[in-house]
């Protein structure tokens, strides 16, 4: 079966710091990847998606960027965190072209800039 | 954008079937209806999706309009545990992008 795992589950960095998010999924290949964040009391942001390897979609300008290094990893990184950037980070999965195929999602990271 | 409207809120008795409606009145040839709920501080869990046809599943019922215009999530018996944000989404064809709109807070009542 398929499982996505996503780490650190809580983090508080300062603000100018930098940002690493690690997102894998197991039991499937070329999956379509996502990262959405939540910022408290409000919807799912899509930030980034992905259909394959090296290949990002990139949904609102920000000082965030995302990687595919692997076809089953995908990592979000700031080099310099604002306040802004405090919220919970989902990243999910889907069959690639599957649009016959629900979204998976990690149990996401909350993170706290202060 | 969404391509979906939902009522911001909706309050339901324990027990009682809760009915939860969602517009996508711009939904065009084989884009798929989808659920999701999210209760407070953990991931969204898909609960069903659907193109034309009502389907069921353990978790509930999705009743489509035959214009497909429109369609409503039910929970047969609802629990204290239903006590999420339900999300409708329509899942738009040959795209990958996949957004939320602002869903439907509900609320069950003991």
């Amino acid at each position: 079966s398929q499982t996505i795992h996503q780490w650190p589950a809580t983090l508080v960095q300062p603000v100018g710091s930098p940002l690493s998010l690690e997102c894998t999924v197991e039991g499937t290949s070329n999956p379509n990847l996502y990262w959405y964040r939540q910022a408290a009391g409000r919807g799912l942001q899509l930030l980034f998606y992905s259909v394959g390897i090296g290949q990002i979609s990139s949904e609102v300008p920000q000082n965030l960027s995302a990687s595919r290094p692997q076809d089953r990893q995908f990592i979000l990184s700031s080099k310099k965190l604002l306040l802004s950037d405090s919220g919970f980070y989902l990243c999910a999965w889907s069959t690639h072209r599957g649009y016959n195929s629900p979204l998976h999602f990690g149990n996401g990271t909350r993170l706290t800039v202060t | 954008d969404a391509k979906t409207t939902q009522p911001p809120s909706m309050d339901c008795a324990e027990g009682r079937a809760a009915n939860l409606p969602c517009n996508h009145s711009t939904i065009s040839g084989n884009e798929y209806v989808y659920w999701y709920r999210q209760i407070h501080s953990q991931g969204p869990q898909y609960i069903i999706h659907g193109l034309k046809n009502n389907e069921t599943n353990e978790m509930a019922s999705l009743i489509i309009t035959e214009d497909r215009k429109s369609s409503t999530l039910i929970l047969p018996h609802a629990t204290l545990r239903d006590t999420a944000v339900y999300y409708c989404i329509v899942r738009v064809s040959r795209d990958d992008k996949i957004i939320f709109g602002k869903g439907t807070r509900l609320h069950i009542l003991p």
